[in-house]
């Protein structure tokens, strides 16, 4: 069975610190995987996708980096946090190019103050 | 503007009733569609897809696709407290993952 893993759940941090938010995907090789940012009881904004190892695409312009150093990781980072990175991060995957319902981690839970 | 909209932004329902919702899209482009289910504090879940005009049934949970219109809609039957949740439409132009997007969601509470 697949199983995937957020970590950490929750973090309080300050602005202009470093953040790095982590996924992993058990059971399933050579997924698609992403990165989705919701508001509190908002909608679900795409941040970033990837295909392969070492191959990720920007969706949207959030002073945010994501990477993929393994085929079952995937890590969101940035150097400065901003009081508007404050959500609820999510990472997902789904099969490549078949079906494509995505699977959803339990999400990391992030106050910027 | 958000490309997929929902309606209601919230309803209530009394244990056992039916639970009612729409989403509809701006893009004619998009023609394949999902409902999530989101509880507090938890990620979303994937209720069903629907690809095709008509009627998909899933348990308790009907949904309903008319492309000509870009409108879909998601039907509770005998709604239970447990399904007091943020529903999220989703629509995509291919079966893909990485062009979804998602509505604005609905929270429906289901009073006992």
């Amino acid at each position: 069975a697949q199983t995937i893993h957020q970590w950490p759940v929750a973090e309080i941090k300050a602005v202009g610190s470093p953040l790095s938010l982590g996924c992993t995907i058990k059971g399933k090789s050579s997924p698609n995987l992403y990165w989705y940012w919701q508001a509190t009881g908002g909608t679900l904004q795409q941040l970033f996708y990837s295909i392969t190892v070492g191959q990720v695409e920007s969706v949207v312009q959030l002073n945010l980096s994501a990477s993929r150093p393994k085929d079952d990781q995937f890590i969101l980072s940035t150097e400065k946090l901003l009081l508007s990175h404050s959500g609820f991060y999510l990472c997902a995957w789904s099969l490549r190019d078949s079906g494509n319902t995505l699977y959803f981690g339990e999400g990391s839970r992030l106050i910027v103050v | 503007q958000q490309k997929v909209q929902q309606s209601p932004e919230s309803l209530s329902v009394p244990e056992g009733g039916m639970a009612s919702f729409n989403c509809t899209s701006s893009d004619r482009n998009f023609q394949y569609f999902w409902w999530y289910r989101q509880h507090s504090g938890e990620g979303p879940k994937a209720l069903m897809s629907i690809f095709s005009d008509g009627d998909k049934k899933e348990g308790r949970f009907t949904a309903h696709l008319n492309k000509a219109s870009l409108h879909v809609s998601l039907h509770i039957r005998d709604s239970q407290p447990s399904d007091s949740a943020l529903y999220f439409c989703a629509a995509s132009s291919y079966q893909g993952g990485r062009a979804l997007i998602f509505g604005t969601g609905t929270t429906v509470s289901v009073s006992p």
